[in-house]
Parts: C-alpha cells; sequence; structure tokens
C-alpha cells in the first residue's frame, strides 16, 4: 500500500522561485494537511482540506498556495520562495477532520532548502 | 512561552532500560493527546492515543496523563535498538484535527 507520496524528496530553489511540492493518497482520505518540520519548533500546520474543494489556514500559511480539486491529491505551492521557508514539509491525510475518525497518516517528507 | 513543551535531548539509555518521556503544557483546555515516533528522514506515525486524564497500555508502551499537573508521560518498557528515534508528544483542546499542537520531540538513542 502505497499510504502518503510526497514528490519531490529533495528540493534547492533560490530566493524568489516558484514551486509546488506534491502530495496524493490513496486511501480515500476526507482530511488532508500540511505541515512544516524546523529544528526546535515541531510540526506546525500550514494549510489543511476537509474534502475536494475546500480548503483552509492552519498556523503558518503566508507565502503558501493550496488547492483540492480531488480527493487524492493536495499539492503545496510556494509562490516566491524565501530562506524562512527552508524546512522538511510533511504532507499528511486522515480518514476525516476529527481525531475520532482514525489517526494521522504522514508521508515521508519533502526537504527543501532556499537559497 | 510555548504551548508545548518538551525537552529536545538526547536522550541515550542502554537497552533493557525503561524510558520515560515528557511533556508538558499550559492550556488547560486540552483533552486530547497523543504520542508520534519519527524515525530519521520518515514521517511520524501514531503511536498512542488517549484521552482526558489517565494511563493506557499498548504492549511495551504506556501513555500517562495528569491533567491537574498539565503533564504527560510515554514510558518504553524493555527497550529495544529499534526503539531509537524520536518522539512527538501532540494534544488538541477539541477533537479537529487542524487544531493539533505538536511539541518539538525528544530525540531517544538505546544503546545495545
Amino acid at each position: 500500500n502505497a499510504g502518503v507520496t510526497q514528490t519531490p524528496k529533495f528540493q534547492v530553489l533560490k530566493t524568489g522561485q516558484s514551486m509546488t511540492l506534491q502530495c496524493a493518497q490513496d486511501m480515500n482520505h476526507e482530511y488532508m494537511s500540511w505541515y512544516r518540520q524546523d529544528p526546535g519548533m515541531g510540526l506546525r500546520l500550514i494549510h489543511y482540506s476537509v474534502g475536494a474543494g475546500i480548503t483552509d489556514q492552519g498556523e503558518v500559511p503566508n507565502g503558501y498556495n493550496v488547492s483540492r480539486s480531488t480527493t487524492e491529491d493536495f499539492p503545496l505551492r510556494l509562490l516566491s520562495a524565501a530562506p524562512s521557508q527552508t524546512s522538511v514539509y510533511f504532507c499528511a491525510s486522515r480518514r476525516g477532520q476529527w481525531l475520532t475518525t482514525g489517526e494521522l497518516f504522514f508521508g515521508e517528507g519533502s526537504r527543501l532548502t532556499v537559497l | 512561552q510555548k504551548e508545548v513543551e518538551q525537552d529536545p535531548g538526547p536522550l541515550s539509555v542502554p537497552e533493557g532500560a525503561i524510558v520515560s518521556l515528557n511533556c508538558t503544557y499550559s492550556n488547560s483546555a486540552f483533552q486530547y493527546f497523543m504520542w508520534y515516533r519519527q524515525y530519521s528522514r520518515k514521517g511520524p506515525e501514531l503511536l498512542m492515543y488517549t484521552y482526558s486524564s489517565g494511563n493506557k497500555e499498548d504492549g511495551r508502551f504506556t501513555a500517562q496523563v495528569d491533567k491537574s499537573s498539565k503533564y504527560i508521560s510515554l514510558f518504553i518498557r524493555d527497550s529495544q535498538p529499534s526503539d531509537s528515534a524520536t518522539y512527538l508528544c501532540a494534544m488538541s483542546a477539541n477533537s479537529s484535527a487542524s487544531k493539533i499542537i505538536f511539541g518539538s520531540g525528544t530525540r531517544l538513542s538505546i544503546r545495545p
């Protein structure tokens, strides 16, 4: 079972460039989300979606865009990369938006460096 | 002050030891508590989930919640080298998945 698949695994960008981190899940989960993980900061929620066509902001949304056109895919777009966006990004999905609907499944992460 | 505090470690113990990992928090409204394990270069995976106070046991792992002290613990008995990982606590005041607050993680190393 593939679970949550993220691409690319590694990326180096220059300041001002844009790019999209891809996330796909094959578990028919309604809820999908993006986190960033920085040393000493834990995981912080960037954006999330409770179903196709529905997205909302998390704790640190500035500089990022998302869309959810299908149940399976939830891409994260960096509009104009900044060094402060150097981080490890995780996509995660859950059957529903409530904690009682099951556990949160994470992808393996995408390591982004912005020079 | 962070809502959730977790000692970053690293914590190094010999194989077979009992490990105690802890988090403190400031928001008394938290009532959903989770522990995640994260191996190097991998995504976190759910280890334990508890609601409100009390203990929960699953094999070698025991999660404990003390809401009066705003303190949660994860105990690992008979620790194995395969338990070497970063352990993240997480908690939420309501059942919405978008409101989970994660600790920064404790790096654990089990020496053979």
